[in-house]
């Protein structure tokens, strides 16, 4: 399979606890986008990488979030203490760098997170 | 990014053609239009894009009016597995790292 990859796909945790979140892009993709969405709602974006350059992030990226992608291939995502609130599903997305005419973003299945 | 307004579900008999609404009224002349579609429990999946002309692909048509200020994305046949929620976009390409603004998007439930 060479679609973008997200493990776990489920994470229940206990509140305050913190969770790590893994995503896979397809290769030689430069580009990685992390979503959040919840129930009923679109998918948000949360920040982008470009290679291993964090870009942009969103004021949704609270500073108990943070996102790495050290070799510029797969990315992590850590929720420190978590909260209710923070349940949600969290969606990665890769797309290759340049055709500006062709901007298609792969998402992954996404990380469904439960914090109890 | 210009604002979408899709109808929030939409109903299709399985095999007629399905026609989604989106309405970008604010769009602006360098905006692309973007469908994805997302399948219950999965991630969203594109469809299909324009500009101004009218676009077909394996999966879908997009049609655009002439003041591109509303769309349409035809499924000409639909199937039992086009149930999900379409997602109707506008951006330009080349800002804010392309991101993608999703709005609540159309329920679409295609019956037997």
């Amino acid at each position: 399979d060479t679609g973008v990859s997200q493990n776990p796909r489920h994470k229940i945790t206990k509140r305050g606890q913190n969770v790590t979140f893994r995503c896979d892009p397809i290769s030689e993709h430069n580009r990685l986008y992390w979503y959040r969405q919840t129930l009923g709602q679109g998918p948000e974006f949360l920040t982008y990488f470009q290679n291993e350059a964090q870009l942009e992030k969103s004021r949704l990226l609270s500073d108990r979030f943070s996102a790495e992608r050290p070799k510029g291939s797969f990315s992590t995502l850590e929720i420190q203490r978590t909260e209710q609130g923070d349940s949600a599903m969290y969606l990665c997305a890769s797309r290759e760098q340049g055709n500006l005419a062709k901007n298609i973003q792969y998402f992954g299945a996404g990380t469904r997170l439960s914090v109890l | 990014d210009a604002k979408t307004t899709q109808p929030p579900s939409m109903d299709c008999a399985e095999g007629r053609a399905a026609n989604l609404p989106c309405n970008h009224s604010t769009i602006s002349g360098n905006e692309y239009v973007y469908w994805y579609r997302q399948i219950h429990s999965q991630g969203p999946q594109y469809i299909i894009h324009g500009l101004k002309n009218n676009e077909t692909n394996e999966m879908a048509s997009l049609i655009i009016t002439e003041d591109r200020k509303s769309s349409t994305l035809i499924l000409p046949h639909a199937t039992l597995r086009d149930t999900a929620v379409y997602y109707c976009i506008v951006r330009v390409d080349g800002t804010s790292g392309s991101r993608l603004t999703f709005g609540e998007g159309t329920q679409l439930t295609v019956n037997p």
